[in-house]
């Protein structure tokens, strides 16, 4: 089976501080997609990033980061400069199945 | 560019009746689509997708169903709802089988009384 694991349910990081959030997974392929959402209180979710498994190098997108392990199956995000706009739910996902997020605040 | 629309934004329904959302992608042809619902805001749990006109692959068995009658068109119903199948439905189309690169719609909470 397919899993996705999110061990955080909650997360806590000052403005301008990093963070970072976990993420395994399970598969048995070797090609393949991974992905971070975010679902702001508005509840639209929104692509963070991507990472493309047979690439060895980490997917970046702005403030967004991500550590690929693919031997370990972990696919952690990584936020810096937080920002207030960036508290919101994110979610790991792999092929159709998503993680039970992880909610992230945001103090000043 | 592509966009995705999903109607109605809010629905408060009585047990029993029936239920009908809808999602419809501009801007791409044969976009794969999904229905996801999410139950209190944590989760997201597949219901259905569909490849193509008429392909309709269901997750979750459940009194839900789904259908596609148009190429960008992808259509949530039930004929009669249970107190169950309250909370958040999402719809989303992908370009490509391998690539789960969702957009998303804007969601529409569903409230059965």
């Amino acid at each position: 089976a397919q899993t996705v694991t999110q061990s955080q349910p909650e997360m806590s990081v000052q403005e301008a501080e990093t963070v970072t959030l976990s993420c395994t997974y399970d598969t048995s392929e070797s090609d393949y997609y991974l992905f971070w959402y975010k679902q702001p209180p508005s509840r639209q979710m929104i692509l963070v990033i991507r990472q493309e498994a047979y690439k060895q190098q980490n997917a970046t997108e702005n403030r967004f980061s991500v550590n690929f392990q693919k031997a370990a199956k972990s696919f952690s995000l990584k936020i810096s400069d937080s920002q207030l706009g960036d508290a919101a739910m994110y979610f790991c996902a792999y092929a159709l199945n998503f993680g039970k997020g992880t909610s992230l605040l945001v103090t000043p | 560019s592509q966009t995705i629309h999903q109607w109605p934004a809010t629905l408060v329904q009585p047990v029993g009746s029936p239920l009908s959302l809808e999602c419809t992608v501009e801007g791409t042809s044969n976009p794969n689509l999904y229905w996801y619902r999410q139950p209190a805001g944590r989760g997201l749990q597949l219901l259905f997708y569909s490849v193509g006109i008429g392909q309709i692959s269901s997750e979750v068995p459940q009194n839900l169903s789904a259908s596609r009658p148009q190429d960008r068109q992808f259509i949530l119903s039930s004929k009669k709802l249970l107190l169950s199948d309250s909370g958040f439905y999402l719809c989303a189309w992908a370009r490509d089988w391998a690539d789960y690169g969702y957009t998303f719609g804007s969601g529409t909470r569903l409230t059965v009384v």
